[in-house]
């Protein structure tokens, strides 16, 4: 069975600073990695993800993954923080199947930006 | 254009009380999903649908019955609704081959 462990369910920067929200994984097969972003009372927006190739994948509002097989991570991170990223950043992970990839989630990282 | 489109967006009933919620994507993707985020933000997959056909079924109680008329469409109606099932009901919708699920805004079902 799939698992996802985010470390930190609240993580606190300062508008400007370095941003980075760990994910581990567990996975008998080669994972698909994603990163959600969810903003109060909306649905779950695709920050990025990993299927195949490049290791580092880039995604939207200047975040950042990486997939290190070795040590089962995908964390999440942006060099800069702005206000605009407060909202709550799930990874998740599924399997390659041809259809209906079964999403699981982790737990969730609260992001908070102080100005 | 809303990708992925529920309704309601919110949703307050009475205990032992039948309810359904409807799930719209014009993404023109085959799969549908339902999944439930509880209390604590946690999210777990309830169904699947492939071209209408249920393809994945996790434990959810049988009150819950997820039906798809067309592709385009998944329904998700629950009989005899309890406290427990107070949650944000999320519709995401995906293609065959393809990886990305998108997902709507959610429904939140509070039972009294």
């Amino acid at each position: 069975a799939q698992s996802v462990t985010q470390l930190g369910s609240h993580v606190s920067v300062s508008e400007g600073a370095l941003v980075l929200l760990r994910c581990n994984y567990s996975s008998s097969v080669p994972p698909y990695l994603f990163w959600y972003v969810q903003y109060p009372n909306q649905g779950l927006q695709l920050l990025l993800k990993y299927t195949t190739g490049a290791t580092l994948v880039k995604g939207i509002n200047g975040f950042e993954a990486e997939f290190k097989k070795s040590e089962t991570s995908f964390h999440l991170t942006k060099p800069s923080a702005h206000m605009s990223d407060a909202a709550e950043y799930f990874c998740a992970v599924s399997d390659r199947r041809e259809y209906g990839n079964k999403l699981v989630f982790g737990a969730g990282t609260i992001l908070r930006v102080k100005s | 254009d809303t990708a992925v489109s529920q309704t309601p967006k919110y949703l307050v009933t009475q205990m032992g009380n039948d309810k359904s919620i409807k799930c719209e994507q014009n993404l023109g993707h085959d799969t549908m999903y339902w999944y439930k985020q509880d209390s604590k933000k946690f999210l777990k997959i309830m169904f699947s649908y492939n071209n209408k056909e249920l393809i994945i079924n996790e434990t959810v109680p049988n009150r819950f019955s997820p039906k798809s008329p067309d592709k385009a469409h998944l329904n998700l109606h629950i009989n005899s609704l309890e406290l427990g099932d107070s949650a944000v009901y999320f519709c995401a919708s995906s293609q065959s081959g393809v990886d990305t699920q998108y997902f709507g805004p959610g429904t939140r079902l509070t039972v009294l």
